[in-house]
């Protein structure tokens, strides 16, 4: 059973700040995945969506690379703001299986002024 | 244009009872996903549609959770017999035809079992 672990759980840091969030997957093979954005008391907007053929995509300030070999993923977010401060979740759909995601419980972000 | 909505926000229920959440998808999205999130945790599958038909439900915690599309664009989520474990955000999601694509979440439903 495909399981996410997020890591750092919880993350506080000064705004302007460069910073990196960790996923790790059990079963290292991916078909794609996703990062989200969760604000309190809503849903989930997408970030970034690395598919099966790539290694990492950039949007903005934001960066997400892909290791297959090892099933890791890392999205950096470059000159942090206070508005960056969300909860972050990783998804991964497991290579032929499937087309759920599995969710990590997340990284809460705090970027404080 | 129109994301995906979720209707209702909020929802309270007593022990016993049945509730219907629907979720209206993204025009044209052929994918359709019911996840459930309970507080501080991550999203948790349940059911999968690819047009008309549930192609993975495996993700349906028992027989007292059902959903459906019967015309491959708005689906309804079904419990019966409420639980107060059932408590939690179930949120629905679309894509343009399957998991490679990226999935679009509506806002959810707050369902809360007295």
């Amino acid at each position: 059973k495909q399981e996410v672990t997020q890591i750092p759980a919880a993350l506080s840091v000064p705004e302007g700040e460069n910073l990196v969030l960790n996923c790790s997957f059990t079963d290292s093979a991916i078909y794609n995945l996703q990062w989200f954005r969760q604000d309190p008391g809503k849903g989930l907007t997408s970030l970034l969506l690395i598919q099966s053929s790539q290694r990492e995509q950039t949007s903005g300030r934001l960066n997400a690379s892909l290791d297959k070999s090892s099933g890791r993923s890392t999205l950096y977010i470059a000159a942090s703001q206070p508005g960056d401060s969300a909860t972050y979740l990783c998804a991964g759909a497991a290579q032929g299986g499937s087309e759920k995601l599995v969710f990590g419980k997340g990284t809460k972000l705090t970027v404080n002024p | 244009g129109a994301g995906v909505s979720q209707t209702p926000s909020n929802k309270v229920t007593e022990k016993e009872k049945y509730v219907e959440l629907r979720c209206d998808p993204i025009s044209g999205h052929t994918a359709l996903y019911w996840y459930r999130q309970s507080l501080g945790q991550g999203p948790e599958f349940l059911i999968y549609f690819q047009g008309t038909g549930a192609a993975d439900d495996s993700g349906l915690p028992n027989d007292r959770f059902f959903a459906v599309r019967p015309e491959g664009s708005v689906s309804t989520l079904k419990i019966q017999r409420t639980e107060r474990g059932d408590s939690a955000v179930y949120l629905c999601a679309s894509s343009l035809i399957h998991s490679t694509d990226t999935q679009y979440f509506g806002p959810g439903t707050r369902l809360t079992v007295l």
